[in-house]
């Protein structure tokens, strides 16, 4: 079966960092991906990780662990736009199947 | 220059009619997806066909039709609207299996 875990809601302040952690129990691993969805629109692609380990695109960052069935997006210095869901998707083994997991709403207080 | 773009935004619509959803991509992908996200926001796929070919067809009602006229395309059919098919409906593409660009989405409700 599917299963992909996410906390459901997080709170930030402005500034700071926060970790968002995504874990999932999968038929088959080809990808892990993590989209931003503002309300009322669509996600928008942010990291991808196929291999064990952290890669970091200026204030985001994403990390893979294989084994552990384990992902979490590190966000710094937070700002007020950042407030969105953050939706982590793993790519099956066949290809094209993609399956979501809930999403994790963050609000960031000033 | 819309990269992927979904026709109409907004969709009201009674219980027992058809309606289609159209999706155009202008990125050159060749792999096109309908996902439904439903009033929980949880993001669910539907189909992914992959140079008009259909690759995926999720557990969906045979009442949900999509049909890919060119690589381009990827519109989708709903027949005998259901009040449980309200939701968002997005298309997306992609490279091969790579990362997907979605759409504005497709806000459907069914009364």
């Amino acid at each position: 079966g599917q299963n992909i875990d996410q906390p459901t809601e997080m709170t930030a302040t402005e500034g700071a960092i926060v970790q968002i952690n995504c874990t999932y129990q999968t038929s088959g691993f080809n990808g892990l991906f993590w989209y931003q969805q503002h309300a009322g629109e669509a996600p928008t692609f942010l990291s991808y990780n196929v291999l064990d380990g952290l890669e970091e695109k200026g204030r985001f960052s994403s990390f893979l662990s294989r084994s552990k069935g384990y992902s979490y997006l590190l966000l710094k210095e937070l700002q007020m736009k950042d407030s969105a869901s953050y939706l982590c998707a793993v790519r099956g083994s066949y290809g094209q199947n993609f399956v979501f997991g809930p999403g994790t709403r963050l609000s960031v207080l000033p | 220059d819309t990269a992927v773009s979904q026709t109409p935004k907004y969709l009201v619509t009674q219980m027992g009619n058809d309606k289609s959803i159209k999706c155009e991509q202008n990125l050159g992908h060749d792999t096109m997806y309908w996902y439904k996200q439903d009033s929980k926001k949880f993001l669910k796929i539907m189909f992914s066909y992959n140079n008009k070919e259909l690759i995926i067809n999720e557990t969906v009602p045979n009442r949900f039709s999509p049909k890919s006229p060119d690589k381009a395309h990827l519109n989708l059919h709903i027949n005998s609207l259901e009040l449980g098919d309200s939701a968002v409906y997005f298309c997306a593409s992609s490279w091969s299996s790579d990362t997907q660009y979605f759409g504005p989405g497709t806000r459907l409700t069914v009364l």
